[in-house]
């Protein structure tokens, strides 16, 4: 069974340009999360989506969005870049919807911002 | 605020000892907990997980203890092994309006051959 595929592994962007980033679930999996990975703040959840819906979020700002397709896959969008937001964006999935349950990781997009 | 730490940022070990890693959490709302093992260019990847109504959970050579007392989290691993070498991360889900999860900052764990 294949894992989280998130495409791509890296990016290059500059300041003020926006990204969208891939995330394909394991199949079956309904529900995708996304994080945000710095070493200067670790890493920090920022929204779950289930059944094409965003069911739980963190505390980032509306620059951060997301969706989810029928089929599961979502996206992950990014507006006006920013330094700060160089870091690696991780994708996840489970089963159903709901963060009390162990959550299956991508490898992750790197992004870079210059 | 919130925030989940842990006490020690690096652990070495020899291969063979026991491992113990900590995490300590602020929520007492948070009801489910669970550690990820992430090595170097990959994905955090599960380990074992554990509900608030449970104090102590196994599984294959790892443990996890819940003290809601204080509010403290522990991962023990046994005969640890070089493969063992990576980031370990503790996370709480936290239920509030949404549900959210927040980490740890991650301890860093190598194995001594």
């Amino acid at each position: 069974k294949a894992g989280v595929t998130q495409t791509p592994r890296y990016l290059i962007k500059t300041r003020g340009q926006q990204v969208t980033l891939s995330c394909s679930p394991i199949s079956g999996h309904r529900s995708v999360s996304w994080y945000q990975q710095t070493p200067g703040q670790g890493l920090q959840f920022l929204f779950e989506y289930f059944s094409e819906t965003q069911r739980n979020k963190g505390n980032f700002p509306g620059r951060f969005s997301g969706r989810q397709f029928s089929n599961s896959r979502s996206e992950m969008n990014v507006s006006t870049l920013e330094l700060g937001d160089s870091a690696l964006y991780l994708c996840a999935s489970s089963l159903v919807g709901g963060l009390n349950q162990p959550q299956h990781f991508g490898d992750g997009t790197r992004l870079s911002i210059l | 605020g919130e925030s989940v730490g842990l006490h020690l940022p690096t652990l070495s070990v020899q291969e063979g000892d026991n491992s113990i890693i900590n995490c300590a959490y602020s929520n007492s709302a948070s009801d489910y907990f669970i550690w990820y093992k992430q090595e170097s260019g990959k994905g955090p990847q599960f380990i074992i997980d554990i509900r608030s109504n449970m104090d102590k959970r196994q599984g294959q050579r790892v443990t996890v203890l819940l003290n809601k007392t204080v509010k403290h989290l522990s991962l023990q691993i046994a005969a640890t092994q070089p493969g063992d070498s990576a980031v370990y991360f503790c996370a709480e889900n936290l239920k509030t309006s949404y549900d959210k999860v927040i980490f740890g900052p991650g301890t860093s764990l190598s194995v001594i051959p």
